[in-house]
Parts: structure tokens; sequence; C-alpha cells
């Protein structure tokens, strides 16, 4: 299996641009989480899906933020209007639910100037 | 708010040195207590998933303990060498029938030669 794969691996926009991440999990995994890693707080989870269906999204910080998926293989997030504070490295990852073992993509650098 | 602590935050040891680091989580609700390693540029993997109390976990010059009634985890490697060089999460699964994990900011390995 090829992983969890992110695209793009960095990503550099200017504030106020519209910006979608992208995230193919690991087939016949039930579950995807989409992860912030920031110096200041270290990796804070934003929303996770199960059956592609969002379970909890209390840690998306606003309005600003939306994630779907609109299938088993595919997940986008987006933020739109981008500011500079969103600049942090965005990991997906995914699971089975019998053991919860998060397998983890690359990770998409982004940059918001 | 659930609190995931680990002590240190970083270590610094020379190769050869054994060396151990602690997550503490809290001890009700408990489902299983997960440890990552995560190198630089590179995403975090998975070492160990505990569940219950007592657990003991090898791989290879790493190991990990568990204390859920006293909520807590150490993970020991034993003759460091560079290549251990990582920051190492570990993650608290609560037994809510939810799959969120919610990770420590991380103690950072250096291991010198």
């Amino acid at each position: 299996d090829a992983g969890v794969i992110q695209s793009p691996r960095h990503e550099v926009t200017e504030m106020g641009q519209e910006v979608t991440l992208r995230c193919k999990p690991i087939s016949g995994h039930d579950y995807l989480f989409w992860y912030r890693q920031t110096m200041m707080r270290g990796l804070e989870l934003l929303i996770y899906f199960n059956n592609n269906v969002p379970i909890d999204d209390s840690g998306m910080p606003e309005d600003r933020f939306s994630a779907k998926m609109p299938n088993a293989s595919f997940s986008n997030l987006k933020i739109q209007p981008s500011e500079p504070r969103d600049s942090a490295v965005y990991f997906c990852a995914s699971s089975r639910w019998e053991k919860n073992i998060q397998y983890f993509g690359a990770g998409t650098r982004l940059s918001v100037l | 708010i659930l609190n995931v602590e680990q002590s240190p935050q970083s270590l610094h040891v020379q190769e050869g040195d054994s060396t151990n680091f602690t997550c503490s989580f809290p001890s009700s609700n408990f489902y299983a207590l997960h440890w990552y390693r995560w190198e630089t540029a590179k995403s975090p993997e998975a070492l160990f998933v505990m569940t219950l109390n007592g657990d003991e976990k090898k791989k290879g010059r790493i190991s990990a303990t568990l204390n859920t009634k006293e909520g807590y985890s150490y993970l020991y490697i034993k003759g460091s060498q560079p290549e251990d060089s990582a920051t190492y999460l570990c993650a608290f699964h609560m037994n809510t029938g939810f799959q969120k994990l919610v990770f420590g900011t991380g103690t950072r390995l250096l291991v010198s030669p």
C-alpha cells in the first residue's frame, strides 16, 4: 500500500486566497483525521471522519476552515480566506477502528504571506 | 479539556546512554495509550498501543510501560543511537466510543555520537 497520500507537499499563497489541501487515506481504513502542527500548540486535531461522515469538528479554528470527504478515498481541507496565522504543517492520518493506529501522510507545509 | 503532558520537553544524551521519558494522562475514562516516533521532516509513526494496566511493550531497544491507575506511561531507550533522535509523542484515547487521540507535545530526543 502506498500509505496516506497528501498533496501538495508545500503551498505558498497570499493572504486572502483560498487554499485546498488534499488527502487520500489508506484503502480499507474507515477513519480519516486532519491535524495541524504548530510550534505553539503541537499536533492538534482539527476534524475527523468515520465512513466519510464528519464525527468531531470541534478543533476547526473558525468558519474559514472546512473539510469534506465525498468518498472513501478522498478528503480535502479548505481555508477561505487564508491568513498568515494559518501557516503550519497540516497532516492527514487514517486508521481502522479495530486498532486505531493512525497512519500519517507526509504533511502539507502551508505558508500564507 | 484533556491534559496529556510529556516530560522532559527535550533531552540531549550521548550515544550509548540509556534514557527514559514520561507521559501523564487522565486516569479516568482510559481506553488506550499510544506512543509515536516522529523524525524531523517525516511524519509520525506508531511505536506502541497499550491498553491494559501493567502493559509492557518492547520493540528492539525501545520499551514502554503503562500505569492506568495513576495515569502515566514511561518510554525507555536502551543504549541510545544517533538514529533514535526524534520527537516521541504519546497520545491518549478515551473510552467514549470515539477514535479521537489527544496528543502530548512530545519529548525531543537528540543523541550525539
